[in-house]
């Protein structure tokens, strides 16, 4: 079935390193989202990239959809405790009843 | 304020005893969903109702039934729980249109012995 991979699952970095996570995509998908989970708290939504090539920016964080529009990376610059949990991509599916396909999550581990 | 509802938050309960988790939503969307959470396994998704009377299975729908009688409310059912079904759950909201982001619900962790 179709799939979205995203790694890595953990990433340990000091406070003030930049983050990167991955998601590939094994099918052609609409559109990507992005989840943040803080923990002990419930996945929220943090943007939607819809056009190839498509890069999108928040403070630190910065999005970028593929140009085949079957990847996506978060990457976020010089990290900060806020920053700490877990970042999910969703890839929408138009040809699945608008499902969205979930990635495994990447958790943002920031080490003392 | 838009809000997603569960209850109840935590639950602790035998195996075999039915139990019914609720979630209700006042944003009016048509799209919901359930979803359970496994450390390393991401959100996988139980069940989705694209609208009232209409509900469709996910990934891993065994062991578990739902209803959408009306268009806030879609309650889990476990009829016979296991231990297995030990885990975080997450009702989610989805407008019917664009742009198809999720709202999800505070979680309910349940837990089976």
């Amino acid at each position: 079935g179709q799939q979205v991979m995203q790694i890595p699952q953990y990433q340990h970095v000091q406070e003030g390193e930049d983050f990167t996570t991955y998601c590939n995509s094994s099918t052609t998908l609409s559109n990507i989202q992005w989840y943040k989970q803080r923990p002990g708290g419930h996945p929220v939504f943090l943007i939607q990239l819809v056009k190839s090539g498509e890069v999108k920016k928040q403070k630190r964080l910065t999005f970028q959809f593929g140009e085949a529009k079957k990847n996506s990376s978060l990457h976020i610059t010089a990290t900060q405790t806020t920053d700490v949990g877990t970042y999910f991509c969703a890839g929408l599916d138009m040809d699945s009843n608008y499902q969205l396909i979930w990635g495994a999550g990447t958790k943002l581990i920031i080490k003392p | 304020e838009a809000q997603v509802t569960q209850n109840p938050r935590y639950l602790i309960t035998v195996t075999g005893k039915k139990l019914t988790v609720t979630c209700s939503q006042n944003m009016n969307h048509e799209y919901m969903s359930w979803y359970r959470q496994d450390p390393g396994l991401g959100l996988r998704q139980i069940y989705y109702s694209m609208n009232v009377e209409v509900t469709d299975k996910g990934d891993v729908p065994e062991g578990y039934k739902v209803s959408r009688k009306e268009k806030r409310n879609f309650p889990l059912i476990l009829e016979s729980p296991s231990p297995n079904q030990t885990s975080l759950y997450f009702c989610a909201t989805q407008t019917g249109m664009g742009p198809y982001e999720q709202y999800f619900g505070p979680g309910t962790r349940l837990t089976v012995t």
